[in-house]
Parts: structure tokens; C-alpha cells; sequence
């Protein structure tokens, strides 16, 4: 069973620093990753997806990383501003295709 | 972009009700999911389905069915609501990422809120 982890769940910041969200999953053997974003009493959307045989994919000021043999990816976020504050879930999705969800990582940007 | 539509956006019921949810897709998009999110759990898969009458469960399929008639339509039943269920329920859909070329990611709808007192 995927068992994917966020670690920190909370983490608050000033504005313009760079922001680095961790995301760990226990079986290597994923089709994708996919970083998303949730807004307070909202649904998710989605950020960024990874494939398997990619190491990285960028969309402005976001990047993230995928290491499949350390079961790790990272979200990057440079320059964060306030309008960044959100909670932010990375979910890996199986070879048998179900996705696998982390507890989210909630960040704070303070302007 | 898949429009999704979940109904109803906001219930509170008693325990022992029947409930059910919608989730409407403007698209003929095969996969469609259904999750609950709850503090401290993240989301956690109940239900999901890869085509007309084709569905399996997911990982606290306990207490709920559902049922996939067409395409654009994938139904969450609680046959009997406990307080346990109070949580929010997502629907997504799997459809191309436009930014992959054959990858797919999941696009979620704004959820329903479901209390059951």
C-alpha cells in the first residue's frame, strides 16, 4: 500500500523567500506524481504533474523535482508572495491506477 | 477542462438517512473518483470507476456504494448515514494533461459537504 508523506504539515514564511515543500512515497513502482493546490473551503487544483521518466517539470515560478529511487519530490516556489497561502498536496499515482494523497503541507506567506 | 458538477454542495442529514451525491462530467472522461477529506487524513479514495457499470473500491469503501448508469454520471450512496461520514466529498475525473503528452492528470470538483448529526 503507497503510503505517501508531507512533512511539515504547516510552515509560515515572508514574503520573497523561496518556498520548498517536501513530499515522500513509500513504493517507487508510480506511474506519476501530481502537486496540487487547496484553498481554504475549496476543491483542488492541480499544479504540476511529473511523470515517471521525468526528473522535473516547471510552470513559472514553480518546479518540482522527482527522484523515484529515493521516493522523493519537491515543490519549489520562487519569490512567494501572499497570495501563495494555501495548502499544498502531492499525490502519487500507482501502476494499478489509484492516486495515493499526502496530508498537504499548508503554507502561510507573510506579507 | 472537464466541467464538474457535484450536487449537492452543502447537506446536513440524521443518522440512519439515506444520502446520495452526484458528480456530472460535461466530457466522456473514462476514470471518475470519489474521495473524502478529513483533518489529519488528506483525502482517502472511497470509490472509483473506469467505465459505464465498471467500479471498484477504494481504500474506507465501508458504508458506501456506488453506481455508474453513463458516462457522465457517477453516484456516491450512503445507504444508512453514521456521524462517521460527516467529511467532505471530492469527485474528479482523470483527462489529459495538457502540459504531458500522455499523461493524465485528476481534475477535482469544489466538493460537497456532507454533516450527519
Amino acid at each position: 500500500k503507497q503510503e505517501v508523506t508531507q512533512i511539515p504539515a504547516a510552515l509560515s514564511v515572508p514574503e520573497g523567500e523561496n518556498l520548498v515543500l517536501n513530499c515522500s512515497f513509500t513504493d517507487s513502482a508510480i506511474y506519476n506524481l501530481q502537486w496540487f493546490r487547496q484553498d481554504p473551503g475549496k476543491g483542488l487544483t492541480s499544479l504540476l504533474l511529473i511523470q515517471s521518466s521525468q526528473r522535473e517539470q516547471t510552470s513559472g515560478r514553480l518546479n518540482a523535482s522527482l527522484d523515484k529511487s529515493s521516493g522523493r519530490s519537491t515543490l519549489y516556489i520562487a519569490a512567494s508572495q501572499p497570495g501563495d497561502s494555501a495548502t499544498y498536496l502531492c499525490a502519487a499515482l500507482s501502476n494499478d491506477y489509484k492516486l495515493s494523497f499526502g496530508a498537504g503541507t499548508t503554507v502561510t506567506v507573510r506579507a | 477542462d472537464a466541467g464538474i458538477t457535484q450536487s449537492p454542495r452543502h447537506k446536513v442529514t440524521e443518522t440512519g438517512t439515506p444520502v446520495t451525491l452526484r458528480c456530472h462530467q460535461t466530457e466522456n472522461h473514462r476514470y471518475m473518483y470519489w474521495y473524502r477529506q478529513d483533518p489529519g487524513h488528506g483525502l482517502r479514495l472511497i470509490h472509483y470507476s473506469y467505465g459505464v457499470k465498471d467500479t471498484d473500491k477504494g481504500e474506507v469503501s465501508d458504508g458506501y456504494s456506488v453506481s455508474r448508469s453513463k458516462t457522465e454520471d457517477f453516484l456516491l450512496t450512503l445507504e444508512s448515514a453514521t456521524s462517521s461520514q460527516t467529511s467532505v466529498y471530492f469527485c474528479a475525473i482523470s483527462e489529459p494533461d495538457r502540459a504531458s503528452s500522455g499523461a493524465n492528470v485528476l481534475t477535482f470538483g469544489a466538493g460537497s459537504r456532507l454533516t450527519v448529526l
